[in-house]
């Protein structure tokens, strides 16, 4: 099962920033959490993933809070074609190599004009 | 710089036959994940394999289901004697050894059983 907790939907306007939290109280120490989306039914895109500390990247913003139990990924300025569902997933950790990524259901953005 | 392939996109089987689907990673990666979609739902996780090994096969189902990761060549799954209720997207990820890499994702093949 999936070890985050998403709002199942919510709404944007065009050009102002989206913000997507994610609870995963239960994440352990060496867990990373990783974003990904998905445009209509089109393969899971990666967005962005961090261990403990904010990461940024030319697509978005990943804000970890200190105790790592929630998360938020930032949008600056969303557009229409960021309208997609966002999944944020923990990440296995198999004895410090990666695994598999289990999705939960997400968030479907809607970025409205 | 290919990303990850997966072949064929669209694929119809009648009820009984087998299904195969391909998929080739991005060069150099040498774990390859496999998920499921059902119409209107999540990504379900299948198996994860390394070259020539089976690390977690959790999700798939117990019968009929098969992957493999050959040394050489593709990463196949093979769904024998398919029934109306596989019918799914069926995506394949890529990704490179390591505790903090990135898993890219193909565009998925649409099987599609009549």
């Amino acid at each position: 099962d999936a070890k985050t907790t998403q709002p199942p939907s919510m709404d944007c306007a065009e050009g102002r920033a989206a913000n997507l939290p994610c609870n995963h109280s239960t994440i352990s120490g060496n867990e990373y959490v990783y974003w990904y989306r998905q445009i209509h039914s089109q393969g899971p895109q990666y967005i962005i993933h961090g261990l403990k500390n904010n990461e940024t990247n030319e697509m978005a913003s990943l804000i970890i809070t200190e105790d790592r139990k929630s998360s938020t990924l930032i949008l600056p300025h969303a557009t229409l074609r960021d309208t997609a569902v966002y999944y944020c997933i923990v990440r296995v950790n198999y004895g410090g190599s990666q695994g598999n990524l289990i999705f939960g259901k997400g968030t479907k953005l809607s970025v409205k004009p | 710089n290919a990303g990850v392939m997966q072949n064929p996109r669209h694929l119809v089987r009648r009820r009984g036959q087998e299904a195969r689907l391909r998929c080739s990673p991005v060069k150099g990666h040498s774990h390859v994940y496999w998920y499921r979609q059902l119409p209107e739902e999540g990504l379900k996780f299948m198996v994860y394999l390394q070259k020539e090994n089976i690390i977690d096969e959790s999700g798939m189902p117990k019968e009929r289901f098969s992957a493999e990761f050959p040394k050489e060549g593709p990463s196949i799954l093979r769904i024998q004697q398919v029934v109306r209720g596989d019918s799914a997207a069926y995506f394949c990820a890529s990704s490179q050894p390591g505790a903090s890499t990135e898993a890219f994702f193909g565009q998925g093949t649409r099987l599609t059983v009549v």
